[in-house]
């Protein structure tokens, strides 16, 4: 799997942006990036993911490079409700050239702590 | 969509017992998968299914440790016996489909306390 390296942690100040960076430098071609969060006492929430071309929903844009080797996941109106700990994952195919389905490889994040 | 149900959400048992935690997935999700996460290792996927059948195990730390999926809407994982060292939140997601394109939900967990 490509690894990921992200800060372990960060503040931002409520009602800023929140730009969350991602290292993936040995990523692959077909290789996805997801990113994932986790406040406290609670499962995983999907954010957003995306191969090549930058995304956006109703949580949050994520930005690719143009070499894919780094990304940026971008809150742009930073909540308390937004404090946890938010997971870059590269996803790759199983092991042994299966594409059935892609492991979710969680690292250790970054946690995004943001205050009044 | 009430997403994916884990039950109990508490389990505290002694040493030696069998712990049998709970889920169910998001309906019409084909995919389903069991982590584990101690302060430790962090999130470690130990097993999945795919249509009810187990794919890949190579996660699951011990022969004490078993999943099964009877049917579409119901998944358990077991230990058993249960040791001090299980202690961890245990996650159940699905998902729709396989593939690199599409999103894992997960439940809250069970957080479990092997005294």
């Amino acid at each position: 799997d490509a690894k990921t390296t992200q800060p372990t942690s960060m503040d931002c100040a409520e009602g800023r942006a929140a730009n969350l960076p991602c290292n993936h430098s040995t990523i692959s071609g077909n290789e996805y990036v997801y990113w994932y969060r986790q406040i406290h006492s609670q499962g995983p929430q999907y954010i957003i993911h995306g191969l090549k071309n930058n995304e956006t929903n109703e949580m949050a844009s994520l930005i690719i490079t143009e070499d894919r080797k780094s990304s940026t996941l971008i809150l742009p109106h930073a909540t308390l409700r937004d404090t946890a700990v938010y997971y870059c994952i590269v996803r790759s195919p199983l092991e042994g050239g299966g594409t059935s389905y892609g492991k979710l490889t969680f690292g250790q994040g970054t946690i995004l702590t943001v205050h009044p | 969509d009430a997403g994916v149900i884990q039950s109990p959400r508490h389990e505290v048992t002694e040493m030696g017992q069998e712990v049998t935690l709970r889920c169910k997935p998001i309906s019409g999700h084909d995919y389903l998968f069991w982590y584990r996460q101690t302060m430790m290792r962090g999130l470690e996927l130990l097993i999945y299914f795919n249509n009810n059948v187990p794919i890949d195990d190579s996660g699951m730390p011990e022969d004490r440790f078993s999943a099964k999926m009877p049917n579409a809407s119901f998944s358990t994982l077991k230990i058993q016996p249960s040791e001090p060292r299980d202690s961890a939140v245990y996650f159940c997601a699905s998902s729709r489909r396989g593939g690199l394109n599409t999103e894992a939900f997960f439940g809250q967990g069970t957080r479990l306390t092997v005294v």
